[in-house]
């Protein structure tokens, strides 16, 4: 079972507002980062850190964190924001990574 | 701008060792400043972390794979491999190699490979 909880799906009206969150211990003393991944496509880092966002990432997508739970938020959600989305971050150990079991998201 | 790629037999048959290579171009392998990963995902799952390899050579491997698995280097050829032994059907999946980048408390694959598709099957 993984180390870090994710909702398996979620659903937002385009245009909208939606917030992704990834649950577990290890995130009171590490960030989460956020990969979304498509259909027959590699994952893509979309927000690492405290909230850094890669070169060609667009500004609608941001993260925060508090206490054992890490957020990505998509403000204005497109179309083409439909994916799966993972967090990752390392484990309690420290010596190991994991990832989230992954929340589909479905743009209305 | 550093790319990967995997290659590798696409079928393996059950209690064989799986061998892969991620062949990295535009960066070395021997920098410091980054992990070399490799991460798998089952049909219609999840992401899961196999381990990665530090420019030192030291390794760190998921606990659950970790009796099966080894991964190594060859900065001559700037190439990462990925063995799994004794594999079943449980072990096909896609296989990705990553670059782990870290920072402040954090750990992030950029860039990846396109994936290289694994079946277990006699």
């Amino acid at each position: 079972s993984s180390e870090l909880t994710q909702d398996p799906a979620v659903s937002v009206a385009l245009g909208q507002t939606v917030r992704i969150t990834c649950q577990g211990d290890s995130l009171r003393t590490y960030y989460a980062s956020w990969y979304q991944q498509k259909p027959g496509q590699a994952p893509v880092v979309v927000i690492y850190g405290k909230n850094n966002r890669p070169s060609g990432i667009p500004d609608r997508f941001s993260g925060s964190s508090s206490g054992n739970t890490a957020s990505l938020t998509i403000t204005g959600a497109q179309a083409e924001d439909e994916a799966d989305y993972y967090c990752n971050s390392r484990d309690n150990s420290g010596d190991h990574l994991v990832f989230g079991g992954g929340t589909k998201l479905t743009v209305l | 701008q550093v790319q990967l790629q995997e290659s590798g037999p696409g079928l393996v048959k059950p209690s064989q060792t799986l061998s892969l290579t991620c062949t990295v171009s535009g960066g070395s392998i021997s920098s410091g400043a980054y992990y070399w990963s490799w991460i798998r995902q089952h049909p219609g799952k999840g992401l899961e972390w196999i381990g990665y390899i530090y420019f030192s050579g030291s390794t760190y491997y998921n606990p659950s794979l970790k009796t099966r698995v080894t991964i190594s280097r060859d900065t001559s050829k700037n190439q990462i491999s990925l063995k799994l032994s004794s594999v079943t059907a449980a072990d096909t999946a896609v296989y990705y190699c990553a670059r782990e980048n870290y920072g402040d408390y954090s750990d992030w694959f950029d860039p990846w490979g396109q994936g290289t598709q694994v079946t277990v099957s006699s």
